[in-house]
């Protein structure tokens, strides 16, 4: 089965860092998604991404966050300057074109992120 | 802002018998909802869904249950497997918004002893 691949699964970094997150969605799936789930709390939108640009994004994904698909395979989300309550399991996802709402969407393993 | 709500974090039940898993919501604009699974260490995994126009909607030992002068709806699973443990996540989206933007609730914890 097809499936989203990211990678780190976990990073450390320093607060004030820059951190990558990178995402291999479905290879014919057009709809990119972040998420992110703080430790104990509940899975929260971050931005949606189709036809190279943003469609919708949270008030989470402030300036300090950014999108990109450099390439036909990768989507990755940029954090700019880590702050501590970044440290987070941030999950990619992504959907067809079409389809009912909701069901087709396809999550990554996530990665850990731990800002120190 | 506990938009969509579960308000039990754990549930333990017996093998062959039926779970089932409550989500409350506030908000009325809500047109569409999805019960996700999670194991640990992978990503939530979609299980069912229900239009708002619906009450019910079955597949398999799966069925969503939707109260919408109540603002409620249930997972009922029967029989229950130890497969089954995991976190359940109950998650909307609103009318008009995109297809990706679902709002969850925190979870619950499934625990299907044999």
């Amino acid at each position: 089965e097809p499936e989203v691949t990211q990678t780190p699964s976990h990073q450390v970094t320093q607060m004030g860092q820059e951190v990558i997150l990178r995402c291999v969605p479905i290879s014919n799936h057009l709809y990119f998604y972040w998420y992110r789930q703080i430790l104990g709390q509940k899975v929260e939108f971050l931005v949606s991404f189709y036809n190279n640009e943003i469609s919708e994004k949270s008030e989470i994904f402030d300036d300090q966050f950014s999108v990109e698909r450099p390439d036909g395979s990768n989507f990755t989300l940029k954090i700019r300057s880590t702050k501590l309550e970044d440290s987070a399991m941030y999950f990619c996802a992504s959907s067809e074109e079409t389809g009912l709402r909701g069901n087709t969407i396809y999550f990554g393993e996530g990665s850990w992120l731990t800002v120190v | 802002d506990q938009q969509v709500k579960q308000n039990s974090p754990s549930l333990s039940v017996q093998e062959g018998r039926i779970s089932i898993l409550n989500c409350d919501y506030t908000n009325s604009m809500f047109d569409y909802f999805l019960w996700y699974k999670k194991y640990p260490a992978e990503g939530p995994t979609f299980l069912i869904s229900i239009s708002s126009i619906k009450d019910k909607n079955e597949d398999g030992r799966f069925t969503v249950f939707l109260n919408k002068s109540a603002k409620h709806l249930s997972l009922h699973i029967v029989p229950s497997q130890p497969g089954d443990s995991a976190v359940y996540f109950c998650a909307a989206s609103l009318y008009g918004g995109s297809q990706g933007n679902l709002i969850f609730g925190k979870g619950t914890k499934l625990s299907v002893k044999p």
